[in-house]
């Protein structure tokens, strides 16, 4: 069935230093991945999306990379700040067909300690 | 813009009842997802509605049921409550959820935390 499996659950890092959490999927069909930030207590907010058409995206300080062939793709965050504490979905999508449905990985905890 | 609206936010209900939550999206989104979180499932699809008719739907029991109005607001209700279904649901809604239009982001609103007892 459809599985998003993300990495690392939990990770610590000292602030100005980068961040990497990787996601895989098992749909060959998924074609649009967003990244979602939740803070505790707080809904989950878009902080980054990528289609499949593009290999990597980039936004300040938040970068995408998508490797279909491998089947794929990874968050990076550059000079963290404590304000990028929270948890980090990664999620799958098939936009055109199934649009609406994400499916989303376990979450990454993102602790940056000034 | 306003952004999407969940009513409650926190219910307390007993095993056995049946629950109705309400979400109301973004003027014009015409999409609605539903996603169940829980600490130790994650953020799991539920099912999404566009045009008033269910186009996706996850993998949970029928007890699990939507739907959505003219309006584009949508409800769902869980029947039969089991103290499993405690989490937080979180509804989300995106212009036409099919990727027609961009952007095609999917706004989560605020969420209704359901305790089951």
């Amino acid at each position: 069935g459809e599985n998003v499996e993300q990495h690392p659950s939990t990770l610590s890092v000292q602030e100005g230093d980068s961040a990497v959490i990787k996601c895989t999927y098992s749909d060959s069909a998924s074609n649009y991945f967003p990244w979602y930030k939740q803070e505790l207590g707080k809904r989950p907010q878009l902080i980054i999306d990528i289609r499949s058409n593009v290999g990597e995206k980039k936004d300040q300080r938040i970068a995408v990379t998508l490797n279909k062939t491998a089947k794929h793709f990874s968050l990076h965050i550059t000079e963290t700040q404590p304000e990028d504490s929270a948890v980090y979905f990664c999620a799958a999508g098939r936009l055109y067909n199934q649009g609406g449905k994400l499916i989303f990985g376990q979450g990454t905890e993102l602790s940056v300690k000034p | 813009k306003a952004g999407v609206t969940q009513t409650p936010r926190y219910l307390i209900k007993t095993r056995g009842q049946q629950v109705t939550l309400s979400c109301s999206p973004i003027s014009g989104h015409r999409s609605v997802s539903w996603y169940q979180q829980t600490p130790g499932q994650g953020l799991q699809f539920l099912f999404e509605y566009f045009s008033e008719t269910q186009r996706n739907k996850g993998n949970f029991p029928g007890r699990f049921s939507g739907r959505q109005f003219s309006n584009s607001r949508s409800e769902m209700n869980v029947s039969t409550l089991e103290l499993g279904d405690s989490a937080l649901y979180l509804c989300a809604s995106s212009q036409t959820g099919d990727g027609r239009v961009q952007p095609e982001t999917q706004y989560f609103g605020p969420g209704t935390r359901l305790l089951v007892l």
